[in-house]
């Protein structure tokens, strides 16, 4: 069982409005990714950290923002939501030195009218 | 563009038949895993297998990894219905930064 946590999980909003998704793990890791996920499934990278005060772009061009204040905490926020932000948004985590393997959270998923 | 190819797009068979997907990248890589997607969920893995290893098992599961040919193949034997699922493919390339991205994904449908 992951033990990372994705807040919330279903938002609906208007356009305009300023949204924070939250992320949090427990597990120590030192790397968090945010993936966002078409409705025909490809994911895409849009950011990514390996550690506290790292953040990078991904390989999508993405209007979100991230921080990495804290090692467990990696929040995505959207300054002035559009109808084009409508997606599920995924968070990830993997420890250096280990398997390599990521852990996901359950996703949030974003509907702007 | 996604690192990522995979084929087929969606695949359906009947319980009890093998399910064979595959996956094509771009760049080198420190390993390639496989993941796997109920609708509406996060991803969950399944099996990683580095640069340096052709084949590796577990339970149900057979991956294959052709590094010359920059592709791999998972093959799921004597299906259930609650094989399915999305199943995507992802690379951690060589760098030594972990990026790791995801190819396009292969939904099956395994009919009981």
């Amino acid at each position: 069982e992951a033990d990372i946590y994705q807040t919330p999980r279903y938002l609906v909003i208007g356009t305009g409005k300023k949204i924070t998704l939250e992320c949090s793990q427990t597990m120590g890791h030192d790397k968090m990714y945010w993936y966002q996920q078409d409705p025909g499934m490809e994911l895409h990278l849009i950011h990514y950290s390996y550690g506290v005060n790292s953040t990078e772009k991904g390989d999508l061009s993405s209007e979100s923002t991230v921080s990495r204040i804290r090692t467990e905490h990696f929040p995505l926020t959207l300054e002035s939501a559009r109808p084009s932000h409508t997606s599920q948004y995924l968070c990830a985590s993997t420890g250096t030195g280990g398997t390599g393997e990521l852990f996901f959270g359950e996703g949030s998923r974003l509907t702007v009218l | 563009s996604q690192q990522g190819e995979e084929d087929p797009q969606a695949l359906s068979i009947q319980e009890g038949e093998n399910a064979t997907m595959n996956c094509s990248y771009k760049t080198s890589i420190n390993n390639l895993q496989w993941y796997r997607q109920n609708s509406g969920r996060g991803l969950v893995h399944l099996i990683l297998i580095r640069s340096n290893e052709r084949e590796k098992h577990s339970g149900r599961l057979r991956v294959t990894l052709d590094t010359s040919k920059k592709s791999s193949s998972l093959l799921i034997t004597a299906s259930r219905a609650a094989d399915t699922a999305s199943y995507f493919c992802a690379t951690d390339p060589s760098g030594g930064y972990q990026k790791v991205t995801f190819g396009t994904g292969t939904k099956l449908q395994v009919i009981p």
